[in-house]
């Protein structure tokens, strides 16, 4: 069973505009971490935002906000006023203590195209 | 800080080879995992070393097999190579303990 779905393949936004990816995630641990990275056409993962599962609030990191909602397993990142640069793959993931020690499971990405 | 490098960052092999691939992590860093990414399969968890030591591992078959050195730069190294193996593989470097891991660029393969 997929763990990490993202059902955008792609996505357009205009510059300037905010975008929503979403993600959902499925999971029995009480403790989790959820992260998203953004992979340029160059192949290199990016680091973007993390959100643990006992976080009470939403985590946010400049641009990037992670909404995320417990209840329904949904951790989405939100880019506001995107910039060209921001055309990339985005990749949700998810951290796993398995047996003590973690896992990491990546969704297959959302390919985000920023329109001037 | 200089960032997590990998070694080669390309590379054109045939059916039936082995090959190396070398991945050296943030200084401090103790732990790397490795990806295997393809356009059919995505992103897939290899492995990860901490302190010379598996530490966890993925459902690949024995012919992907990795090593950690004392100075945490970690080797991965794939036999008997298939036409399936063509991928981007990453590897990945974290303290071992705060959940952030940063990525090289990968070593792109190609198996013919």
């Amino acid at each position: 069973a997929q763990k990490i779905t993202q059902t955008q393949p792609g996505m357009f936004v205009q510059e300037k505009e905010a975008v929503t990816l979403d993600c959902t995630y499925d999971t029995s641990d009480q403790s989790y971490g959820l992260f998203w990275y953004k992979q340029p056409s160059s192949g290199e993962m990016i680091f973007l935002i993390y959100q643990g599962s006992y976080d009470e609030q939403n985590a946010t990191e400049g641009r990037y906000s992670l909404n995320f909602q417990k209840a329904r397993k949904s951790a989405n990142l939100v880019i506001s006023a995107s910039q060209l640069g921001d055309s990339a793959m985005y990749f949700c993931a998810m951290r796993e203590n398995t047996s003590g020690t973690y896992k990491y499971i990546f969704g297959t990405g959302t390919r985000l195209k920023v329109l001037a | 800080k200089a960032g997590v490098t990998q070694t080669p960052r390309y590379l054109i092999k045939t059916r039936g080879q082995q090959v190396t691939l070398s991945c050296s992590p943030i200084s401090g860093h103790r732990s790397v995992s490795w990806y295997q990414q393809t356009p059919g399969q995505g992103l897939q968890f290899l492995f990860e070393y901490f302190s010379e030591t598996q530490r966890n591992k993925g459902n690949f078959p024995g012919r992907f097999s990795g090593r950690q050195f004392s100075n945490s730069r970690s080797e991965m190294n794939v036999s008997t190579l298939e036409l399936g193996d063509s991928a981007l593989y990453l590897c990945a470097s974290s303290t071992g303990i705060s959940y952030e891991q940063y990525f090289g660029p990968g070593t792109r393969l190609t198996v013919t």
